[in-house]
C-alpha cells in the first residue's frame, strides 16, 4: 500500500507564480523526500528532509514538514516553463514508499 | 559519468514470453531497487536488494523474478505469469539505508 497521498492531483498556474503541494503520510517516517519526474523519464532527487528539521531550502524550493499531523508541503517559488513535470513525496521509514504525485503545469 | 543504465528503452512482450529489462549501475549503491509506475499514478515497489546475492520481495513481486549477482546489476523478468504487465518499469539505486535514491530513465514494456 502507498504511504503518502499528495494534493492536488494538478496544478497549473502562470510562470512566475508560486506553486505548493501537499503530501500527507501514515506511519512515522526517518526523512521524507521530494523527487521530479519529467515525462516519460526517471525520477530525480530534489531534497531531502529529516524527521527532526522543520524547514528546508534549496534554490526556488522550500520544504516543510509536520510530523505530528503527518503532512509535508513543497513550495516552488517564482515558477519557469521547465518546472512543468509531476512531483512526487516519498517517506523513508521501515520502507521507502512514494506518494501519488503532484501533476505541475507551468503556463509561459 | 555516474549513473543508473536501463535497457532497453521501449520492450514487446508477446504471450506467454518472458522478458528480462536490464539494469546496470556504476554509483557503487550497494541498494537497488525496482518499481512500476502505471499511467497517471506513484511507484509501486517490485523487488529490492540490499547486498549482492541477497533480495525481497515488494509490494507487487507476483509474476516478478529478480537476481543479484553482481554489485553493478540488478536484472528483473516479467514472467508469463505477470498477466498485466503493460507498464513503465523504472530502476534505483542508493548508497546508504538513508537517503536519495538515483533513477534510470525506464523502460516501457508493452503486450503485442
Amino acid at each position: 500500500s502507498q504511504q503518502g497521498e499528495e494534493d492536488p492531483q494538478a496544478l497549473s498556474i502562470q510562470e512566475g507564480e508560486n506553486a505548493t503541494m501537499n503530501c500527507s503520510y501514515k506511519t512515522s517516517i526517518n526523512n521524507l523526500q521530494w523527487y521530479r519526474q519529467n515525462s516519460g523519464r526517471g525520477l530525480v532527487h530534489l531534497i531531502l528532509i529529516r524527521s527532526n528539521e522543520r524547514e528546508k531550502h534549496s534554490g526556488r524550493l522550500r520544504v516543510t514538514l509536520d510530523t505530528s499531523k503527518k503532512s509535508s508541503s513543497l513550495l516552488i517559488t517564482a515558477s519557469r516553463a521547465a518546472d512543468t513535470a509531476s512531483y512526487f513525496c516519498a517517506t523513508d521509514g521501515n520502507q521507502f514508499y512514494f506518494g501519488t504525485g503532484t501533476s505541475l503545469t507551468v503556463i509561459p | 559519468d555516474g549513473g543508473i543504465t536501463q535497457s532497453p528503452k521501449y520492450l514487446f512482450r508477446k504471450e506467454g514470453q518472458n522478458v528480462t529489462l536490464s539494469c546496470e549501475q556504476n554509483l557503487n549503491h550497494d541498494a537497488m531497487y525496482w518499481y512500476r509506475q502505471d499511467p497517471g499514478q506513484g511507484l509501486r515497489l517490485i523487488y529490492y536488494s540490499q547486498i549482492v546475492n541477497d533480495f525481497q520481495k515488494g509490494d507487487i513481486a507476483e509474476g516478478y523474478s529478480v537476481s543479484r549477482e553482481k554489485k553493478e546489476s540488478f536484472p528483473l523478468t516479467v514472467t508469463s505469469a505477470q498477466k498485466n504487465p503493460t507498464a513503465f518499469y523504472l530502476c534505483a539505486s542508493r548508497a546508504a539505508l538513508e537517503g536519495p535514491q538515483h533513477f534510470g530513465d525506464g523502460t516501457r514494456l508493452s503486450i503485442l
